[in-house]
């Protein structure tokens, strides 16, 4: 079974506070990507990787960037955290295009910015 | 227009129901179709997969694709407690990549 790994269930950070999500996936998995959910939005796109040190913006960037150093990490920095950045965050990962297969997520970060 | 429209719900039926869950979509390039099932405070996890046009069962589930409709479908026989649940849509044109589009979710409740 795919394993995506998210370090933290709940966070809870203060205003213009540098923030980090991590996740680790255990399946060798070339995709990952980062949503955040929220009530009424679903999930929104906010950063994905395709290969070790390559990033590309998805469709809610703006207050966000992802570091990606190794295979199975993926990184999530709130560079100056705002209350409207409070959300659920979602990492997911998967194999290429190619393969057909889909993405599988973890459990999520719970973030309250305060 | 929304790429995928799903009905929010919420939904509650007895146990033992038939339930059905829908998603309608614009796109007439999306092919792969996915169910998500979530529950409170968990991630999404992967419920249903499938490529195209028809039917896949597992279990007491059905995934059922129309593309010509644009509408696809999740059915549930003899509904269970355990079924309580969020259920997200997904489909995309090419799987794996950041193509995908999900719907907002319907949140059922099964009652004992």
């Amino acid at each position: 079974d795919v394993k995506v790994t998210q370090s933290s269930r709940y966070l809870v950070k203060r205003t213009g506070e540098k923030v980090f999500l991590e996740c680790v996936q255990d399946m060798d998995h070339e995709n990952m990507f980062w949503y955040r959910q929220d009530p009424g939005l679903g999930l929104r796109l906010i950063y994905f990787s395709y290969d070790v040190k390559m990033k590309e913006k998805g469709d809610i960037p703006e207050g966000y960037s992802v570091s990606r150093e190794k295979k199975e990490r993926f990184s999530l920095i709130l560079e100056s955290a705002s209350t409207n950045q409070t959300s659920m965050y979602l990492c997911a990962s998967s194999l290429p295009s190619h393969s057909n297969q889909p993405q599988h997520f973890g459990d999520g970060t719970r973030l309250s910015i305060l | 227009q929304k790429e995928v429209e799903q009905d929010p719900g919420p939904l509650s039926v007895p146990e033992g129901a038939i339930v059905s869950l829908n998603c309608t979509y614009s796109n007439s390039a999306f092919q792969y179709f996915m169910w998500y099932r979530q529950y409170s405070r968990k991630g999404p996890e992967l419920l249903m997969y499938t490529y195209s046009s028809g039917n896949k069962e597992d279990g007491r589930f059905t995934a059922q694709v129309d593309k010509s409709s644009k509408y696809i479908s999740l059915f549930i026989r003899d509904s269970q407690p355990s079924d309580s649940a969020t259920y997200l849509c997904a489909m995309s044109a090419v799987t794996g990549a950041n193509n995908l589009f999900f719907g907002t979710g319907t949140r059922l409740t099964v009652i004992p």
